[in-house]
């Protein structure tokens, strides 16, 4: 069964420092997800991509994250600097795009503490 | 208006007994309403999902109801067992790739 893969699963820091993470979503799947999950919350929508286009990014505090996805597959989400506020666990989901299917299949996120 | 209000923050049931969990929603726009099961250290898998022109769909022990009057939906858990134990997310969005609003979800305990 095709799943959405991200690295790291873990993932420990320095305030200040800058941190990355990789999302490779199901293949064939045209929209990609990130979404922000404080424990003991649902999970917050950051930022999402149709294609290589980003169509959502309002929730993205754009002083300190950046997302990309160039060529349309994989994406990428990092934090320069990390503040200690932006511990939390980072999912990724995608879906395909389609019109009536708006199932989101998520991949197993990556914890991040900032200390 | 962009806010779904999810209840009981947390649930402990019996084995065998009806889990249910309930949602609220604000903005009419929305016309879709999954349902997602997320175990600790894991990423949320979707469970089952409703569009607003059914009040309910079932899937195995997974029943949604929705009351499209009230805004509100609701998740039943039959026969809930002890693999069940998970934290569940109730959701909307406006579909065609807008944007998902999560509740805040429901920590659920099956006791044995």
């Amino acid at each position: 069964e095709a799943e959405v893969a991200q690295s790291p699963r873990y993932k420990i820091t320095e305030k200040s420092q800058a941190v990355a993470f990789w999302c490779d979503p199901i293949s064939g799947h045209a929209t990609l997800y990130w979404y922000r999950q404080i424990l003991g919350q649902g999970p917050e929508l950051l930022v999402q991509f149709q294609d290589e286009s980003v169509v959502d990014d309002s929730q993205l505090p754009k002083d300190r994250f950046s997302a990309e996805r160039l060529k349309g597959v994989d994406s990428t989400l990092k934090i320069q600097p990390a503040e200690l506020g932006d511990s939390a666990m980072y999912l990724c989901a995608s879906s395909s795009g389609q019109p009536g299917h708006y199932e989101q299949y998520f991949g197993p996120g990556t914890r991040l503490t900032v200390t | 208006q962009q806010q779904v209000k999810q209840s009981p923050q947390s649930l402990i049931v019996q084995k065998g007994g009806i889990s249910i969990i309930n949602c609220a929603y604000e903005n009419t726009a929305f016309d879709y309403f999954p349902w997602y099961q997320q175990f600790p250290g894991k990423g949320p898998a979707l469970l089952i999902a409703i569009r607003p022109d059914v009040s309910e769909k079932k899937e195995g022990r997974f029943t949604i109801s929705f009351n499209k009057s009230a805004k509100q939906f609701s998740l039943h858990i039959m026969d809930s067992q002890p693999g069940d134990s998970a934290t569940y997310f109730c959701a909307a969005s406006k579909g065609g790739g807008f944007k998902t609003i999560f509740g805040a979800g429901t920590r659920l305990f099956v006791k044995a």
